[in-house]
């Protein structure tokens, strides 16, 4: 059974350009967290999705950022016009569809280096 | 408010010697989380404790949580190099029914051979 897996794993982008990120679950899971590091930081919550629906994007900027959960394939968090501020490490977490199953496999992140 | 506050930032200690990392919060949670990130990697979930239990043990991992002082410990005996890494707790207050964890920003463990 393959753990998360994300890509790509590093991604380097203009100031401008747009960064798409990809996540693919743990088999058999079907909700997924959005994560961003900053340099020496915890983790902060994103975004929380299902397939096919967003429940909970409190932790996303409201501008530029959006994430989708598609019926078949992975999920994609998308940056438009990245900016420098939105260098980060960027993790997806998954989690079995399961009520009360708090913990959360993470993937490796993709390191996103905007210049 | 910053949920999740671990101290100390940094904590270098030789092999065979114990850790202990504390994590404070603010808020009334569900339950408290530890995970363990090796540099440049994604994280690994160590141990949940819930709101309701003191004190819970994983092989060499003990973790204690104290919800009147709102704060929990991460004990590591016998510590191994290979146990270098950042440690963090996380927290999830309840109120919904799918894990949305607030984390701390981290103790940097080195265990020097």
């Amino acid at each position: 059974n393959a753990g998360v897996m994300q890509n790509p794993r590093h991604l380097v982008r203009r100031r401008g350009q747009e960064a798409r990120l990809r996540c693919s679950p743990m088999k058999g899971h079907s909700h997924v967290y959005w994560y961003r590091q900053l340099p020496e930081e915890g983790l902060k919550f994103m975004v929380y999705l299902q397939k096919e629906n967003i429940i909970d994007e409190s932790g996303m900027p409201k501008e530029r950022f959006s994430a989708e959960f598609p019926k078949e394939g992975p999920s994609i968090l998308r940056i438009q016009q990245v900016v420098r501020g939105d260098s980060a490490a960027y993790f997806c977490a998954s989690s079995p569809p399961s009520l009360g199953s708090y913990e959360q496999y993470f993937g490796p992140g993709t390191r996103l280096t905007v210049t | 408010s910053q949920q999740g506050e671990e101290d100390p930032q940094a904590l270098s200690i030789q092999e065979g010697e114990n850790a202990t990392m504390n994590c404070s919060y603010k808020t009334s949670i569900n339950n408290l989380q530890w995970y363990r990130q090796n540099s440049g990697r994604g994280l690994v979930h160590l141990i949940l404790i819930r709101s309701n239990e003191r004190e819970k043990h994983s092989g060499r991992l003990r973790v204690t949580l104290d919800t009147s002082k709102k704060s929990s410990s991460l004990l590591i005996t016998a510590s191994r190099a290979a146990d270098t890494a950042s440690y963090f707790c996380a927290t999830y207050a309840g109120g919904t029914s799918y894990g949305k964890l607030t984390f701390g920003q981290g103790t940097i463990l080195t265990v020097h051979p």
